[in-house]
C-alpha cells in the first residue's frame, strides 16, 4: 500500500520567516495531495491541496509544490505568524475510494 | 453549514470495558470515514462507508471493533473489549461521495483506556 514520509517532525521558525515541510510518497498512482493543519484538541483542517496534473498551487501565504517524477511534495508557508503554530500533516490518495494515507506530522512553532 | 459532529469529546474507561463513539457527517455527504490517531502520529483509516454500505474495513480490528451506518447518515464506532493500546483520538470525516477528494474532519473523540 501507499507509504507517506514527512520531514521534519519538528520545526521552529521566527515570526516573519518561511517554513518548509517535505513529504515523499511511494505509490505512483496517487494523484491527490492535501495538507491539513491540526490545532491542539481539534480535528485536521484542510489548508491547501494539489492534484497530480499541477506542479504548484498558491493561496496567499501558503503554497504547495509537487514533483511527480521524484514522488515528493512540499508545503511552503511565508511570512509566518504565531497563529500558524500547529501540527501539519501531508497526505496522499488515489482512485475513487479516495482513502487518505497520512504522513507522521510536523509540529511547527512560530516564535514571536 | 454545520461541520462534522462527534460525541463524546472525551472518554476514560478501564481495559476490557466497552465504549461507543457517535458521528454525524455534514448534511448530504454520502461518504463517511473513521480514523484512529495515536498520539504523535498521523490519522490511520479504520473504515469507510458509502451511504450505508462498507467500502473498506481492511484495517479495522474486527475482533474488537465494529462500526455501522444504518440509515446512511449517522455512524457509530464501538470497541469491545477495549485494550490499553486503543488509547487514541478517533476522528470521523465525511465527503460528498464517490471520487470526492476533500474530506472534512470532526473534532474527534479522545479515548483513554486505563
Amino acid at each position: 500500500g501507499e507509504n507517506v514520509e514527512q520531514h521534519p517532525s519538528t520545526l521552529s521558525v521566527q515570526e516573519g520567516d518561511s517554513a518548509v515541510i517535505k513529504c515523499t510518497y511511494s505509490d505512483s498512482a496517487s494523484n491527490y495531495f492535501p495538507w491539513y493543519k491540526q490545532e491542539l484538541g481539534k480535528g485536521p483542517q484542510l489548508i491547501i491541496d494539489i492534484r497530480s496534473n499541477v506542479g504548484e498551487k498558491k493561496d496567499q501565504r501558503i503554497a504547495v509544490t509537487l514533483n511527480k517524477t521524484a514522488k515528493h511534495f512540499s508545503l511552503h508557508i511565508t511570512e509566518t505568524q504565531p497563529e500558524d503554530s500547529a501540527v501539519y500533516f501531508c497526505a496522499a490518495s488515489k482512485g475513487s475510494a479516495r482513502q487518505l494515507t497520512f504522513g507522521s506530522g510536523t509540529q511547527l512553532t512560530v516564535l514571536p | 453549514e454545520a461541520g462534522v459532529a462527534q460525541s463524546p469529546r472525551y472518554k476514560i474507561i478501564e481495559k476490557r470495558q466497552s465504549v461507543a463513539f457517535w458521528c454525524n457527517p455534514i448534511s448530504g455527504h454520502a461518504t463517511l470515514y473513521w480514523y484512529q490517531q495515536i498520539l504523535g502520529q498521523g490519522p490511520k483509516l479504520l473504515i469507510q462507508f458509502q451511504n450505508n454500505g462498507v467500502v473498506d474495513d481492511s484495517q479495522l480490528p474486527k475482533d474488537r471493533f465494529s462500526a455501522e451506518r444504518l440509515k446512511g447518515v449517522d455512524s457509530t464506532l464501538k470497541i469491545q473489549p477495549a485494550k490499553l493500546e486503543d488509547s487514541a483520538v478517533y476522528l470521523c470525516a465525511s465527503s460528498t461521495g464517490t471520487g470526492a477528494e476533500t474530506q472534512y474532519f470532526g473534532p474527534g473523540t479522545r479515548l483513554l483506556v486505563l
